[in-house]
């Protein structure tokens, strides 16, 4: 089946650096991504679709400049986090649309910022 | 916005037992997803429910979308140790966006 590749899966970064996370579908293209953000013990809160060729499209209240979305290919998008601060640190979690509402998840990645 | 009630928050049960959770809504919709989740990965899909009445099952899973399409439930027969984890219900928005429940986390005690 469609599987999506998230790296890291973990990372911790002091605060006011960027992190990079990487999502890449493998064996299919994805059009369109999805980017979550998760807190411990709650459920996932969508941030931005991530549009091949496009700029993303940003949930009410997710700062465009601070989480940085990019996807220049029809396999890769990335979540940048810029100046990352200890509210920042959370489980980032990416899916990419498989077929009418199929949807394959990545593994996430642990933020943790010091 | 658009919210989902899923209940109970935290179940905790012997091996073996049934289980059962649910979500509401207030809204109508046309698609139920219910999705589990393991410590420290993504959700994986478990059951896709499309029409209204709508009984699924997979293997020791059976999932229903109500007939008023504003609720469904997810039942577990005979749990075993690697059910354990979060299950979310979760909903189909525009533009193919997912809404998900608050989750039930489920524990079980062997």
């Amino acid at each position: 089946g469609a599987v999506v590749s998230q790296h890291p899966s973990w990372v911790i970064c002091k605060s006011g650096t960027s992190v990079k996370i990487e999502c890449r579908s493998l064996d299919f293209q994805a059009t369109t991504m999805f980017w979550y953000r998760q807190f411990p013990k709650q459920s996932l809160m969508l941030m931005a679709t991530s549009n091949e060729g496009s700029k993303a499209t940003y949930e009410q209240g997710v700062e465009k400049d601070k989480f940085l979305i990019n996807h220049a290919s029809l396999t890769l998008s990335t979540l940048t986090v810029t100046s990352a601060h200890p509210e920042d640190s959370s489980f980032y979690i990416c899916s990419a649309v498989t077929g009418t509402w199929g949807y394959t998840f990545g593994s996430g990645t642990r933020l943790t910022v010091v | 916005g658009q919210q989902l009630n899923q209940s109970p928050q935290s179940m905790f049960i012997q091996e073996g037992e049934d289980v059962s959770m649910n979500c509401t809504s207030s809204s109508i919709f046309n698609t139920w997803l219910w999705y589990k989740q393991d410590p420290g990965e993504g959700p994986v899909l478990l059951i896709a429910l499309y029409k209204a009445g709508e009984l699924t099952s997979n293997g020791r899973l059976t999932a229903q979308f109500g007939i008023t399409r504003k609720d469904s439930f997810l039942n577990i027969s005979a749990s075993i140790p690697s059910d354990v984890g979060i299950y979310f219900c979760a909903f189909g928005q525009g533009a193919q966006k997912l809404v998900f429940g608050q989750g039930t986390r489920l524990t079980i005690n062997p």
